[in-house]
């Protein structure tokens, strides 16, 4: 069966440091991989797809970035955090097809 | 273009009766709609889905939700809720986009469960 694993779980992290979160997915190839936030008291906000191994997808412009450097890896960056970057933040994958998304336990990022 | 409207941010039920939360869709094509469920701190667990098969879709843990396409609706419901229902609810509309498949969610319904 397919699971899938963020780290870390929670996260502190100062004004101006940079970030580095990694989604891995098991027992599936090629999967679409999403990266979302939901801020306090909101829905959710799609930040970045990949349908393949370099390829994103960036929906919203922002002070975040995404990379894919394996088939099953996605990594949500920043150089520089800013208090709006606090948040939870979710990874999903899917299939091509199927249309559902299935996400991942998730992080809390909170800039200070 | 495609929109999700959960009509209420806020649902209270006292435990052993129906639940009943609602949502409204826009959508360009023929979507798949899909409820999840989320606890406090915890990703984001799929319920059911509606993908244009049978109109009353039913889902784990003992929901339904039925598809009406002329009221443009698709809420979810359960016959009697339990203490451990009580989470947020995500519904959700997806479109076809870049070879993947976009997901435009509800702002969330908050479900309380009271003894």
């Amino acid at each position: 069966s397919q699971t899938i694993h963020q780290w870390p779980a929670t996260l502190v992290q100062p004004v101006g440091s940079p970030l580095s979160l990694e989604c891995t997915v098991e027992g599936t190839s090629n999967p679409n991989l999403y990266w979302y936030r939901q801020a306090a008291g909101r829905g959710l906000q799609l930040l970045f797809y990949s349908v393949g191994i370099g390829q994103i997808s960036s929906e919203v412009p922002q002070n975040l970035s995404a990379s894919r450097p394996q088939d099953r890896q996605f990594i949500l960056s920043s150089k520089k955090l800013l208090l709006s970057d606090s948040g939870f933040y979710l990874c999903a994958w899917s299939d091509t097809v199927a249309g559902v998304q299935y996400f991942g336990p998730g992080t809390r990022l909170t800039v200070t | 273009a495609q929109s999700v409207t959960q009509l209420d941010s806020h649902v209270s039920v006292s435990e052993g009766t129906p639940v009943l939360l609602r949502c409204n869709y826009s959508s360009s094509y023929s979507p798949s709609l899909f409820w999840y469920v989320q606890h406090p701190n915890k990703g984001l667990q799929l319920l059911l889905k509606y993908t244009s098969a049978a109109t009353l879709v039913k889902g784990i843990n003992g929901f339904e939700a039925e598809f009406k396409k002329s009221e443009t609706s698709f809420h979810l419901t359960k016959p009697s809720a339990h203490m451990s229902d009580a989470a947020e609810y995500f519904c959700v509309v997806s479109a076809r986009a870049g070879g993947g498949n976009k997901l435009t969610f509800g702002t969330g319904t908050q479900l309380k469960v009271e003894l």
